[in-house]
């Protein structure tokens, strides 16, 4: 089985300084995780993904994540918050051993950037 | 290049009738996904679609709910008999034919499915 969790409900960060949104996983096989924000209202939006390869992925509006196999975590990144990255934030699997192509979602992070 | 495009955005329904919700995929991309988001919660797996086949409806519920994404035209989701546990935003995503597992999903803006 595989599964995403995001240890918190919602995170508050300063505009100006940096971001971390939590992510981790479980599944059988290799990963291939995602991340994707929601404004409200609004569809899902594509930020990045690991696939293999660097574990430092760069991805849309400056952000970034690092795979940590070890630690069986995906956490999402930026150096410096912009009011406008106040969002939900959504982390996502899918597993290689797993003959489905459904990406599991995490609950979601709120994030909010105050100036 | 036109994104994942979603029909209507938001849809009111009395108990007892039917929903159809209709999702055209990206231009080249001939996957279709339908996901289903509670209030408060992340996005749950419904169907997986190809041209005129359902690949993995394992996320779907076993009655009232159906799919289909005919050869030409737009992928279907249709709740018959909706309840209001049915509210909810269902969101369609789409994904190019190649090495599904690695592909990325694209969303659609979601319809909003309201049930009074």
């Amino acid at each position: 089985a595989q599964s995403v969790a995001q240890p918190e409900d919602q995170v508050n960060v300063a505009e100006g300084n940096p971001l971390t949104v939590k992510c981790t996983y479980s599944v059988s096989g290799n990963p291939y995780l995602f991340w994707y924000v929601q404004y409200p209202n609004r569809g899902l939006q594509f930020l990045l993904k690991y696939i293999t390869g660097d574990n430092l992925v760069k991805g849309s509006y400056g952000f970034e994540a690092e795979f940590n196999k070890s630690q069986t975590s995906f956490h999402l990144k930026k150096p410096s918050a912009l009011v406008s990255d106040s969002a939900l934030y959504f982390c996502a699997v899918r597993d290689e051993s797993n003959s489905g192509y459904a990406l599991n979602f995490g609950k979601g992070t709120s994030l909010l950037v105050t100036p | 290049n036109a994104g994942v495009m979603q029909n209507p955005r938001h849809l009111v329904r009395r108990r007892g009738q039917e929903a159809r919700l209709r999702c055209s995929p990206m231009k080249g991309h001939s996957h279709v996904y339908w996901y289903r988001q509670l209030p408060e919660e992340g996005l749950k797996f419904m169907v997986y679609l190809q041209k005129e086949n359902i690949i993995d409806e394992s996320g779907m519920p076993k009655e009232r709910f159906s799919a289909e994404f005919p050869k030409e035209g737009p992928s279907i989701l249709r709740i018959q008999q909706v309840v209001r546990g049915d509210s909810a935003a269902y969101f369609c995503a789409s994904s190019p034919p190649e090495a599904a597992y690695q592909e990325t999903q694209y969303f659609g803006p979601g319809t909003r499915l309201l049930v009074l």
